[in-house]
């Protein structure tokens, strides 16, 4: 089957680092987004990884390891309103713009 | 920015009662997308569109139609609402270009008691 693994709940401290993964397993895969939800809000697009490395948009970055199926956010210098649930999601090949949604990690953010 | 619309923001429906949802988007996207989210199953495809009048199944059809009769729109029909069908649901598109992340909606909650 196809799925997508990231924790369930991850808690950090504000002004640290967070690291959130994601592991797939998918028949194909053209590349590995990331989205952000908070509660009773509608997720929005954070990133895209098409090729292994690392990507960084402001104080968030996104990594991808193609031949360990495997990515993770990074988020710096935390703040409290990125407290918030965070989903990975890969495109499967030959789709039409078809995601295939990890369950999403829950970030607590302490203060 | 590309700006998706939901009809409604909450909906109480009675059980039987035929519910449409409607969702508009203004940035000529191909793609739509209705998905439902329920605690602790994440986001689940019901169906989608690629274009005008095509539609597809997504992981959970049953009990579900959708119409796309114009680029922009792409209603969720649930033809005779029931209580599992009680959830948060969220309408997106997509540029159809590879970099490009979906647009959501701000969702509708529906409730059918």
């Amino acid at each position: 089957g196809q799925s997508l693994e990231q924790p369930s709940e991850v808690t950090a401290v504000e002004g640290a680092i967070v690291q959130i993964n994601c592991t797939y397993q998918t028949s194909g895969f053209y590349g590995l987004s990331w989205y952000q939800q908070h509660d009773g809000g509608a997720p929005t697009f954070l990133s895209y990884n098409g090729l292994d490395g690392l990507e960084e948009t402001g104080r968030f970055s996104s990594f991808l390891s193609r031949s360990d199926s495997y990515g993770y956010l990074l988020l710096q210098e935390l703040q409290m309103k990125d407290s918030a649930s965070y989903f990975c999601a890969v495109r499967d090949q030959g789709s039409n713009y078809q995601l295939i949604w990890g369950a999403g990690t829950k970030l607590i953010i302490k203060p | 920015d590309v700006k998706v619309t939901q009809s409604s923001r909450y909906l109480v429906k009675r059980t039987g009662e035929k519910v449409f949802l409607e969702c508009v988007q203004d940035m000529d996207h191909e793609n739509m997308f209705w998905y439902r989210q329920d605690p602790g199953l994440g986001l689940r495809l019901i169906y989608f569109s690629y274009d005008v009048k095509m539609k597809e199944k997504g992981d959970i059809p049953e009990g579900y139609s959708v119409s796309r009769e114009k680029k922009e729109r792409f209603s969720l029909i649930l033809e005779s609402a029931s209580t599992n069908q009680t959830s948060m649901y969220l309408c997106a598109s997509h540029a159809g270009v590879q970099r490009s992340g979906y647009t959501f909606g701000s969702g509708t909650r529906l409730t059918v008691v």
